[in-house]
């Protein structure tokens, strides 16, 4: 069954620095969203991708966010200054415009 | 901002019972999904929902959309203990076409 893989699976860095999430996503799925979820608390919308650019974007989804699908396959989300407050899972998440399929996530730790 | 509140947040029951879960909203939802979440794992996709009345069934698991599509209900028959999990309810609006809002999730423990 087609699946939504996300690499790494955990990552650990230091505040300030930037870090790439990198997703593949399933085939012929023309949506793309990163979500993310602190521990304990709900799964957050951050950012939809459609069309090569950014359809909807959360407040949370400031200016040190960006995301990209450079090479027509991955989808990446880039963090460019890493604060404590961004550690979180972060999952992508592709699909249709009515339902999302989740990858496992990658668990990111600022420390 | 449209909120999604789900209830029981924790509910335990014996294995061979059965319960409901439930997602409510003031707002309406062009689609409505329910999702199941192990620990320290993505959102597993069960179904979606769209039409209001629509029901919908998975083996023992039945879910129902409100008519005005502002509510929906999971209910689970003969619960197993492979049932376990954090079960969500995920919604889109009309207005916010393509960002998921998400319940905070009930926490089914299905003792054997």
């Amino acid at each position: 069954e087609p699946e939504v893989t996300q690499t790494p699976s955990h990552q650990v860095t230091q505040m300030g620095q930037e870090v790439i999430l990198r997703c593949v996503p399933i085939s012929n799925h023309l949506y793309f969203y990163w979500y993310r979820q602190i521990l304990g608390q709900k799964v957050e919308f951050l950012v939809s991708f459609y069309n090569n650019e950014i359809s909807e974007k959360s407040e949370i989804f400031d200016d040190q966010f960006s995301v990209e699908r450079p090479d027509g396959s991955n989808f990446t989300l880039k963090i460019r200054s890493t604060k404590l407050e961004d550690s979180a899972m972060y999952f992508c998440a592709t699909g249709s415009n009515t339902e999302a399929f989740f990858g496992q996530g990658t668990r990111l730790t600022v420390v | 901002t449209q909120l999604l509140e789900q209830s029981p947040q924790f509910l335990s029951i014996q294995e061979g019972e059965n319960l409901t879960v439930y997602c409510n909203s003031s707002s309406v939802f062009s689609s409505l999904q329910w999702y199941r979440q192990e620990p320290g794992e993505g959102p597993v996709l069960l179904v979606t929902v769209v039409t209001g009345g629509e029901v919908k069934k998975l083996k023992r698991l039945t879910f129902q959309f409100g008519d005005a599509r502002k509510d929906s209900s999971l209910h689970i028959t003969a619960a197993q203990p492979g049932d376990t999990g954090l079960y969500l309810c995920a919604g889109l609006t009309p207005s916010s076409a393509r960002q998921l809002t998400f319940g905070s999730g009930t926490q089914l423990t299905v003792l054997p």
